[in-house]
């Protein structure tokens, strides 16, 4: 079984200032692992993943995500953030077994990007 | 090609009907994942579906919710004797296979009266 934990239930930052999204997963299989961003009222978005590889994983909208396995982090990290950035942001894990690929989720961070 | 696809976005229900949540899967996609969102919380998953079976109900409330994906349309989750803490956010996401990203649909909102 997985879990997720978000510690930042909210991060207000100003407009062009960087942000950093704090995630921590435990598992006791190798994971792959996720970001989502939520507008009000919609979908997820998949922003970024990391499946294997190189641990710094780039992504949509200029985001960034490093995979720490001795941390069992997965922080992430914009250098300016802009208005449209204001949503909520799900960290999420999936084992990598057979039998599907169903997510445990964070229960979320909400950036609020101010002028 | 059209994203994945769920109605109605909005249903209200008062307790003790039945709710019947639609998701059509992305073409070409042949497993289906169910979410739940209750309010000021994260994504809990609930079902894994590929056409005509079901391979994960471990997120599954054991009475009331049944869920299925049949060779031909939608796959569905239903509620039956819906009470108030049924209220959510059902969310569906298709893959075109297991290991694959998951594409998450707009959601239905439930809100039982």
């Amino acid at each position: 079984a997985q879990s997720v934990t978000q510690l930042d239930s909210q991060v207000p930052v100003f407009e062009e200032a960087p942000v950093e999204l704090r995630c921590n997963y435990s598992s006791s299989v190798s994971v792959y692992l996720f970001w989502y961003v939520q507008y009000p009222n919609q979908g997820l978005q998949l922003l970024l993943k990391y499946l294997s590889g190189s641990t710094l994983v780039k992504g949509i909208n200029g985001f960034e995500a490093e995979f720490n396995k001795s941390q069992t982090s997965f922080h992430l990290r914009k250098p300016s953030v802009h208005i449209s950035d204001t949503a909520e942001y799900f960290c999420a894990v999936s084992g990598v077994t057979g039998g599907g690929n169903k997510l445990t989720f964070g229960t979320g961070t909400q950036l609020k990007v101010e002028l | 090609n059209a994203g994945v696809m769920q109605n109605p976005r909005h249903l209200v229900r008062r307790r003790g009907q039945e709710a019947r949540l639609r998701c059509s899967p992305m073409k070409g996609h042949s497993h289906v994942y169910w979410y739940r969102q209750l309010p000021e919380e994260g994504l809990k998953f609930m079902v894994y579906l590929q056409k005509e079976n079901i391979i994960d109900e471990s997120g599954m409330p054991k009475e009331r919710f049944s869920a299925e994906f049949p060779k031909e349309g939608p796959s569905i989750l239903r509620i039956q004797q819906v009470v108030r803490g049924d209220s959510a956010a059902y969310f569906c996401a298709s893959s075109p296979g297991q290991t694959n990203e998951q594409f998450f649909g707009p959601g239905t909102r439930l809100t039982v009266l």
